[in-house]
């Protein structure tokens, strides 16, 4: 099994482009999830997916879209770069949970990141 | 306000010897999950170790354990026999029904980079 792997592993925009990142996982999870990574903190949630044809917004969602349109996938498109937008990107999935808070069912699983750069 | 405070930004510790680092969190709710991920300097997240508000015994995992003190509000990941490949940053998360994701969203700590000396 491969795990969590995205697509590409690094990219420099210019700011006002546009990029899409892939990330895929061959685990059946049926919950995926779209972090960034900014220098001296830990991670925050930008979008996330419960299932197939659904997404949902996280923490930090804005300048940032997202699809799901197979179990297997998960997109996170950026439509006109910002230097803001900076980061370490990671995906993780997870299997869904099982309704209790202090269960470990959906532990998350993360990819290897994109580093991304706008100029 | 921040939920999850790792006080360490940075430890060292001697190949062989065991290490803990850090992790205070704050939550109004009684059911709750906690978890430890590494990063290595290659940049992946790693998962190590897990602990329920409810799980009795403290969460091991080969060297990993975790120090869960709940009416303290700490979850201190211990590292045991530290070999130099446990060189990383070290995150602890926490499961947040309060956020605005809910359940769904894992906040983290800014982390502790562990450096192993040989």
């Amino acid at each position: 099994n491969a795990g969590v792997t995205q697509t590409p592993k690094f990219r420099v925009l210019k700011t006002g482009q546009s990029m899409t990142l892939l990330c895929a996982q061959d685990m059946n999870h049926e919950y995926m999830y779209w972090y960034r990574q900014d220098p001296g903190m830990g991670l925050r949630l930008i979008h996330y997916s419960v299932g197939e044809g659904t997404t949902a917004k996280g923490e930090v969602p804005d300048g940032y879209n997202v699809s799901r349109l197979k179990k297997q996938n998960f997109l996170l498109g950026l439509e006109s770069a910002a230097p803001s937008q900076t980061s370490v990107y990671f995906c993780a999935s997870s299997y869904a949970s099982d309704g209790r808070e202090d269960s470990g069912t959906d532990t998350q699983y993360f990819g290897p990141g994109t580093r991304l750069t706008v100029l | 306000a921040q939920k999850i405070t790792q006080t360490q930004p940075g430890m060292f510790v001697q190949e062989k010897e065991a290490v803990t680092l850090d992790c205070t969190y704050d939550t109004s709710d009684q059911s709750y999950g906690l978890f430890w991920y590494k990063q290595p300097s290659s940049g992946e997240m790693i998962f190590l170790i897990y602990q329920g508000s409810y799980d009795e015994q403290n969460a091991t995992e080969g060297r990993y354990s975790l120090n869960f003190q709940k009416a303290r509000k700490s979850a201190n990941l211990v590292i045991s026999a530290s070999q130099l490949g446990d060189s990383a940053m070290y995150f602890c998360a926490m499961r947040d029904p309060a956020s605005g994701a809910g359940s769904y969203q894992l906040t983290f700590g800014k982390g502790t980079k562990l450096s192993v000396i040989p």
